[in-house]
């Protein structure tokens, strides 16, 4: 266990249906990013916060996708009119300064949300 | 053609054996080199970090960087069953974001 927990671990939606997933961070980590991952692919990034500040945007975020992270804490991924398509794993990950064996230059990730969308 | 390529495998071999795993990459700026491993239907788990050429050791894991040959290589010894799994390259270049980018994994059965 990292210490990053995201929520739900498994959502099953019907297309068009709006979802939203959270993560919630290692403490004191103040970068944070999500990522994609389909079935025999590696994971594809997303976006990335540092703070509350979202700093990257990835080209596969369409503007259905959105991402927030209130007062630099947890964060929200939503996604809207969701499509077959977005049928995926989605991984959360943050990074953060040196603590015990935790190095600041690596990013650890969560158990991740299952998306179905029928 | 991908950034980071990496053998897709199956590969299967026998408890005890020598495990050798590789990625390639195009990008001369990736810096930062991890391995993290997958079972299945979990997140990634970080193995081995690696930043700029050379060697490291953890046990029975060996990561090595060759960033002249833009190679990296992740050696496991004495393999033991728990340790099947999907491995998984990944690397990052320096910045403010250093966002990951991952080779497609390669799927490793270790047979008792």
């Amino acid at each position: 266990d990292t210490g990053v927990s995201q929520n739900p671990r498994h959502k099953i939606t019907k297309r068009g249906q709006n979802v939203t997933f959270r993560c919630d961070p290692i403490s004191e980590h103040n970068r944070l990013y999500w990522y994609r991952q389909t079935l025999g692919q590696g994971p594809e990034f997303l976006t990335y916060f540092q703070n509350e500040a979202q700093l990257e945007k990835s080209r596969l975020l369409s503007d259905r996708f959105s991402a927030e992270r209130p007062k630099g804490s947890f964060s929200t991924l939503e996604i809207q009119r969701t499509e077959q398509g977005d049928s995926a794993m989605y991984l959360c990950a943050t990074r953060g300064p040196q603590r015990g064996k935790l190095s600041t230059d690596t990013q650890y990730f969560g158990p991740g949300t299952r998306l179905t969308v029928l | 053609q991908k950034e980071v390529e990496q053998d897709p495998g199956p590969l299967s071999v026998p408890e005890g054996a020598i495990v050798s795993l590789n990625c390639t990459y195009s990008n001369s700026a990736f810096q930062y080199f991890m391995w993290y491993r997958q079972y299945s239907r979990k997140g990634p788990e970080l193995l081995m970090y690696t930043y700029s050429s050379g060697n490291k050791e953890d046990g029975r894991f060996t990561a090595q960087v060759d960033k002249s040959s833009k190679y990296i290589s992740l050696f496991i010894r004495d393999s033991q069953p728990s340790d099947s799994a999907t491995y998984l390259c990944a690397m990052s270049a320096p910045g403010s974001a250093r966002q990951l980018t991952f080779g497609s994994g390669t799927q490793l059965t270790v047979l008792p």
